[in-house]
């Protein structure tokens, strides 16, 4: 089955700094998204971006199919930022999830 | 935010007895998923259905059962909880083929 890796595993910034965090999948798919698990648990669409860029505030995100990868900028973050990010992918009906990146920004 | 209640949200059970996680949408999806979250693993599929009667397993479908009768209603069982399936559950839909994915609140499950 596609492997999803995502990279880093962990990240601490202080508030304000920009980020990337990066999705690397083995197989070629039709869907990705990124979610954002906040502190609470809840899991946040960030972006539905199967390929090209998209933007949302201080977010954007942009995905190069053809080299399967995706990558998620975060810039001037801020501490509600804080919590875990996920990529999925999927080829057909199942979305696959990478191991995420925990982030904490600190104030 | 997509109509998607799980319930119950938390449960304490014990080795042995049968469970049954329920997740109801409102938004008339075809896809609903069952997954689990665990430390270190992320989210793993347990199973999914692609239509009423249709399901299929995920990764991590071993001591699992999932029924769906109607297009709302997706319930996930385990016939007998064992320790290893602490976890929290969390059930989401999808608005296309699939599309994109919404999830639920997630249902916390502790078998002692």
């Amino acid at each position: 089955g596609i492997q999803v890796e995502q990279s880093p595993p962990d990240l601490i910034l202080q508030e304000g700094a920009n980020s990337t965090l990066r999705c690397n999948f083995s197989d070629s798919v039709n869907n990705l998204q990124w979610f954002h698990q906040n502190p609470w648990g809840q899991l946040i669409n960030l972006f539905y971006i199967p390929s090209g860029t998209k933007q949302n505030g201080r977010l954007s995100a942009t995905t190069v199919a053809t080299e399967r990868y995706s990558l998620l900028y975060i810039s001037s973050s801020q501490t509600t930022d804080s919590g875990v990010y996920f990529c999925a992918v999927s080829r057909a009906y199942k979305y696959i999830f990478g191991t995420g990146t925990r982030l904490k920004v600190l104030a | 935010d997509a109509g998607i209640t799980q319930s119950p949200r938390h449960k304490v059970t014990e080795t042995g007895t049968p469970v049954t996680l329920r997740c109801h949408q409102t938004e008339n999806h075809r896809y609903m998923y069952w997954y689990r979250q665990d430390p270190g693993h992320g989210l793993r599929l347990i199973h999914y259905s692609y239509g009423v009667k249709d399901t299929d397993k995920g990764e991590v479908s071993d001591g699992y059962s999932v029924s769906r009768s109607k297009t709302e209603d997706f319930l996930l069982t385990l016939e007998s909880a064992t320790s290893s399936q602490t976890s929290v559950y969390f059930c989401a839909i999808g608005s296309g083929s699939p599309g994109e994915l919404f999830f639920g609140e997630g249902s916390r499950l502790t078998v002692l």
